[in-house]
């Protein structure tokens, strides 16, 4: 089975604080997301990477960053946490090409609180 | 740009009844996917049914069927003999057949399974 790994279930921030939300996927895709979810919001995208070091804004980038150095890994930098950031973070990955195959996985998620 | 929107915020159904959730969108491309997540409490996403708009029969997967009306822009998600673990909140997605973005999602509608 498809295993996306979100480092952390649950954190709590302090206002200011650098963040990172760490995520890796075995199934060597080469897509990756992060999307964050909010009550009434549903998902909304905030980075994708379609290949190592490689990475494109979504609809809501302010106030985040990415990197990707590793196929498997692509982590989310909030450089300075701010409350309105208080949010669950899911992390998805897919391959290329058409659906079936490109089937988005996602991670179990990781609420972040900032206070 | 693509929207979904899902108008139904919350639905209850009994044990073993039908239930159909809502799901429009906007577009102006021809070539598209369209899915049904489900995120049960455990926050893990996970793809129920899957509908490709050059399709006209409406995809199936046991329990679970699509009402798709390409004309009108609608993407129905019926339930049969529904169960307690159907209870969850369950999104509909939209993805152009050509995007590396993948995923546009509704706000959602959480579905209550009633003993």
């Amino acid at each position: 089975d498809v295993k996306v790994t979100q480092s952390s279930r649950y954190l709590v921030k302090r206002t200011g604080e650098k963040v990172f939300l760490e995520c890796v996927q075995d199934m060597d895709h080469e897509n990756m997301f992060w999307y964050r979810q909010d009550p009434g919001l549903g998902l909304r995208l905030i980075y994708f990477s379609y290949d190592v070091k490689m990475k494109e804004k979504g609809d809501i980038p302010e106030g985040y960053s990415v990197s990707r150095e590793k196929k498997e890994r692509f982590s989310l930098i909030l450089e300075s946490a701010s409350t309105n950031q208080t949010s669950m973070y899911l992390c998805a990955s897919s391959s290329r090409g058409p659906p079936p195959g490109n089937t988005i996985y996602f991670g179990e998620g990781s609420w972040l609180t900032v206070v | 740009a693509q929207t979904v929107t899902q108008s139904q915020p919350e639905m209850s159904v009994q044990e073993a009844e039908t239930v159909t959730l809502s799901c429009t969108y906007d577009t102006s491309e021809s070539d598209y996917y369209l899915f049904w997540y489900k995120q049960p409490p455990s926050r893990q996403m996970i793809l129920v049914i899957r509908q490709e708009a050059y399709k006209q029969q409406n995809a199936t997967e046991n329990r679970f069927s699509v009402n798709f009306q390409k004309a009108a822009k609608s993407f129905s998600l019926k339930i049969s003999d529904s169960q307690l673990g159907d209870a969850a909140m369950y999104f509909c997605a939209y993805r152009d057949s050509g995007s590396a973005r993948q995923l546009t999602f509704g706000s959602g509608t959480q579905l209550t399974v009633l003993p």
